[in-house]
């Protein structure tokens, strides 16, 4: 069954540390493959996305994720964390050609940032 | 920017009423969505609509329904509310481009059903 996995529930670091967010999906074909953000009270707002081409895609807020075909995997990573970043990061995926009805959510991590 | 407004923040109903959330945006998109999320089981979508007048079940579509008479407007109605409809409800919508067109949501209305 296609799925999309995030291991990670909560994670927390500390302010200007590194930051990788796992996800893995289970898929046929590659899929077309989205980060979206979640700050608290808000709705989700898109960071990033990988169609095809350049597997390290580069996104908003100072986010990037590379592609892993091998691993199937698209994590999501920022070199120095921000207070600001704290909130709940969703991956999710739609099968390739599809609509984005199709799109699929992972369950979410939520992402602590002490000062 | 695109402008995904939901009527309400929170709401507050009882278990039996008749429940309308509303959701407008501001950018002519032809696709809309209403999403239900709930801790540990993320973003599911309840349905989804097209065109005007069009509409699709999602993966929960059970308990629910929708209304969309004007493009703008996509309307999620609850017509017996139960207490496992107590939820953060999302409305989404997106251009008719399909994947490559981001999905823009609002700000969600958190939904209490006693």
């Amino acid at each position: 069954a296609q799925s999309v996995t995030q291991p990670d529930i909560h994670i927390t670091v500390s302010e200007g540390a590194s930051l990788e967010l796992r996800c893995n999906y289970s898929y046929g074909a590659t899929p077309y493959l989205f980060w979206y953000v979640q700050s608290p009270g808000q709705g989700l707002q898109l960071l990033l996305k990988y169609f095809s081409g350049d597997t390290l895609v580069q996104g908003i807020k100072g986010f990037e994720a590379e592609f892993k075909r091998s691993q199937s995997s698209f994590n999501l990573r920022k070199p120095s964390v921000h207070w600001s970043d704290a909130a709940e990061y969703f991956c999710a995926v739609v099968p390739s050609g599809a609509g984005s009805y199709q799109l699929t959510f992972g369950k979410g991590t939520k992402l602590s940032v002490i000062p | 920017d695109v402008k995904v407004t939901q009527s309400s923040r929170y709401l507050v109903k009882r278990t039996g009423e008749k429940v309308f959330l509303e959701c407008v945006q501001d950018m002519d998109h032809e696709n809309m969505f209403w999403y239900r999320q709930d801790p540990g089981l993320g973003l599911r979508l309840i349905y989804f609509s097209y065109d005007v007048k069009m509409k699709e079940k999602g993966d929960i579509p059970e308990g629910y329904s929708v209304s969309r008479e004007k493009k703008e407007r996509f309307s999620l109605i609850l017509e017996s509310a139960s207490t496992n409809q107590t939820s953060m409800y999302l409305c989404a919508s997106s251009a008719r481009d399909g994947y490559n067109s981001p999905l823009h949501f609002g700000n969600g209305t958190r939904l209490t059903v006693t």
